[in-house]
């Protein structure tokens, strides 16, 4: 079974903090994304990455960062956070075969900025 | 442009009660994928079903079934006989040659089953 495991389920900082979300994968994935769910508008991309240290910016990708430097794992940067950014943090990962292909999701991060 | 569109924000049935969440999705490819995922109150989303664009063949597993109309640009899913674990929010999703590596999420549908 596809693993995808997420650092941490429940994250609170303060505004200014750098925060690190951490996701990592054991199936030898290509593709690798990050999501933040909202309530009333789904999942919205962030960012992916379809190889080690490569990496495309998604639909918001402002106040984020990302690192790849490793094929099993995919980071979340915020380099200041903000309030806005209290949300739900989704990792998934996908084969490189086919961009259609099935995508594989963590647990979730819940993040609090205070 | 890709869209998907999940009308029903939230739904409430009782146990052993059909239910049919919708989903409208807008692309102009003739090639695309849609899905659906269930997210559980554990946060996990979890896949249920890939359909691509040319299998208009409606899809039954167990008590999950999916009706994709090209016709009507829908990919609605039915449960039957719902039962209290089936509580979660649905997740519909596209993802065609335009968006490349982009999947687009409808905004979800959340399901109550009370026993």
């Amino acid at each position: 079974d596809v693993k995808v495991t997420q650092s941490s389920r429940y994250l609170v900082k303060r505004t200014g903090e750098k925060v690190f979300l951490e996701c990592v994968q054991d199936m030898d994935h290509e593709n690798m994304f990050w999501y933040r769910q909202d309530p009333g508008l789904g999942l919205r991309l962030i960012y992916f990455s379809y190889d080690v240290k490569m990496k495309e910016k998604g639909d918001i990708p402002e106040g984020y960062s990302v690192s790849r430097e490793k094929k099993e794992r995919f980071s979340l940067i915020l380099e200041s956070a903000s309030t806005n950014q209290t949300s739900m943090y989704l990792c998934a990962s996908s084969l490189r075969d086919s961009s259609t292909d099935t995508q594989y999701f963590g647990p979730g991060t819940r993040l609090t900025v205070l | 442009a890709q869209k998907v569109t999940q009308a029903q924000t939230e739904i409430s049935v009782v146990e052993k009660e059909d239910v049919t969440l919708d989903c409208v999705y807008e692309t102009r490819d003739t090639t695309y994928y849609l899905f659906w995922y269930k997210q559980p109150p554990s946060g996990e989303l979890v896949f249920l079903i890939r359909r691509n664009s040319f299998d208009e063949q409606n899809e039954i597993s167990g008590r999950y079934s999916w009706n994709f109309q090209k016709s009507t640009s829908s990919f609605n899913f039915t449960i039957t006989a719902s039962q209290v674990v089936d509580s979660a929010v649905y997740f519909c999703a596209l993802n065609d040659n335009t968006g490349g590596f982009k999947t687009i999420f409808g905004a979800g549908t959340r399901l109550f089953v009370k026993a």
